[in-house]
């Protein structure tokens, strides 16, 4: 039992490059997350997906998409790169949206040059 | 904008203190969390409280909910120096699906 798997671990990109980033939980989960995280900062949460099949905008959603491939697996998608969207970028799942805890996965750190 | 707003910003006791942090949020909320952050790693839960609850316990951990002052804290007792993280919390509004973490507290618990 994994609980929340993301990957790359780290990732270096130009400005203007596109990436995705991999998030899967095997808890069963409904609901999933996309949250940055600066430096001294707390968590901005970027997209969130309630249930399978749907996804929202978060506080932070521009320069960003999601998908959300199947109950275990969403992504989170960089069309065009900008040094602003360095960052550390945390995906988590909870049972039910917005009623029960959230596990977290261990982060992606991206810097974009 | 942030929702939640911890205080203090940085926080330095002694082991065996007990250490306190509060946070204080902005609009009515289903449950309000807590969670620690160990340097360079991901989230950890360590209370979820109700909008209809006042307290709760886990281990050396109590939490305390005054909807009334939309202000809740945390308090850790007799700490030790794995206590030494950063700890947020976290709201969800009344009707939204939403997490919206405050910008934290650092505790640090020196042996």
């Amino acid at each position: 039992n994994a609980g929340v798997t993301q990957t790359p671990k780290f990732q270096v990109l130009k400005t203007g490059q596109s990436m995705t980033l991999q998030c899967a939980q095997d808890m069963n989960h409904n609901s999933m997350y996309w949250y940055r995280q600066d430096p001294g900062m707390g968590l901005r949460l970027i997209y969130y997906s309630a249930s399978e099949g749907t996804t929202d905008k978060g506080e932070v959603p521009n320069g960003y998409n999601v998908s959300r491939l199947n109950k275990r697996e969403f992504s989170l998608r960089l069309e065009s790169a900008a040094p602003s969207q360095t960052s550390v970028y945390f995906c988590a799942s909870s049972g039910l949206a917005g009623q029960e805890t959230q596990y977290f996965g261990p982060g992606t750190r991206l810097l974009v040059l | 904008s942030q929702q939640g707003e911890e205080d203090p910003q940085a926080l330095s006791i002694q082991e065996g203190e007990n250490a306190t942090m509060n946070c204080s949020y902005k609009t009515s909320i289903n449950n309000l969390q807590w969670y620690r952050q160990n340097s360079g790693r991901g989230l950890v839960h360590l209370i979820l409280i109700r909008s209809n609850e006042r307290e709760k316990h886990s281990g050396r951990l109590r939490v305390t909910l005054d909807t009334s002052k939309k202000s809740s804290s945390l308090l850790i007792t007799a700490s030790r120096a794995a206590d030494t993280a950063s700890y947020f919390c976290a709201t969800v509004a009344s009707g939204t699906y939403k997490y919206i973490f405050g910008t934290g507290t650092r505790l640090k618990v020196l042996a």
